[in-house]
């Protein structure tokens, strides 16, 4: 089976940075996604890593290192709209995704 | 615009009824998937299929059943056999089931208990 832990709340200040974090567990890796899911309303695409190192996406970047199962989502100059639950989802080999519970990001001014 | 429609966007079951959420996509993609959303859960797959006429249970398919006549097309019923339905049900879509392009989700049917 897998595993994958996010932090379940964060709070970050309007303009700052903020790094969410995703540790996971499983056998043949085969890629890790980034969603991000606003309260009441549909997972959007937010990032793909499958080989490790930094893909930068504007204002968010997301790092994978597969050596250690981890991976975090970087949202700089934060703003109000960036309020929402981001979601870590795992493949492995062939199977669907696999999601974390998400991290619920509230940004205050 | 091509995309994913659920429906019915909000849905009551009474005790004993089987209700089906209707999922269309037109994005010509071979897999679709069902999930659950409970509070705190995260993400939890139902059933999924990679291909039309074939599909597969996933981590809580029990109470529930699905069809997969047309590509367009991912129907879920859920039974009176799920004693617990109430929840947020997302229905997403991919191009192939067995590579790395992202899902692509519907906006939800929130289905409660009368």
């Amino acid at each position: 089976g897998q595993n994958i832990d996010q932090p379940t709340e964060m709070t970050a200040t309007e303009g700052a940075i903020v790094q969410i974090n995703c540790t996971y567990q499983t056998s043949g890796f085969n890629g890790l996604f980034w969603y991000q899911q606003h309260a009441g309303e549909a997972p959007t695409f937010l990032s793909y890593n499958v080989l490790d190192g930094l893909e930068e996406k504007g204002r968010f970047s997301s790092f994978l290192s597969r050596s250690k199962g981890y991976s975090y989502l970087l949202l700089k100059e934060l703003q109000m709209k960036d309020s929402a639950s981001y979601l870590c989802a795992v493949r492995a080999g062939n199977t669907p995704l696999v999601f974390g519970k998400g991290t619920r990001l509230s940004v205050i001014a | 615009d091509g995309g994913i429609t659920q429906s019915p966007k909000y849905l009551f079951r009474k005790e004993g009824q089987n209700v089906t959420l209707s999922c269309e996509q037109n994005l010509n993609h071979d897999a679709m998937y069902w999930y659950r959303q409970d509070p705190g859960q995260g993400l939890r797959l139902i059933y999924y299929s990679q291909i039309v006429n074939d599909f597969q249970k996933g981590d809580i398919a029990e109470g529930y059943s699905v069809s997969r006549e047309k590509k367009e097309s991912f129907p879920l019923t859920v039974t009176s056999a799920q004693k617990n339905p109430t929840a947020f049900y997302l229905c997403a879509s991919s191009i192939g089931g067995n590579d790395n392009q992202p899902q692509h989700f519907g906006d939800g049917t929130r289905l409660s208990i009368l």
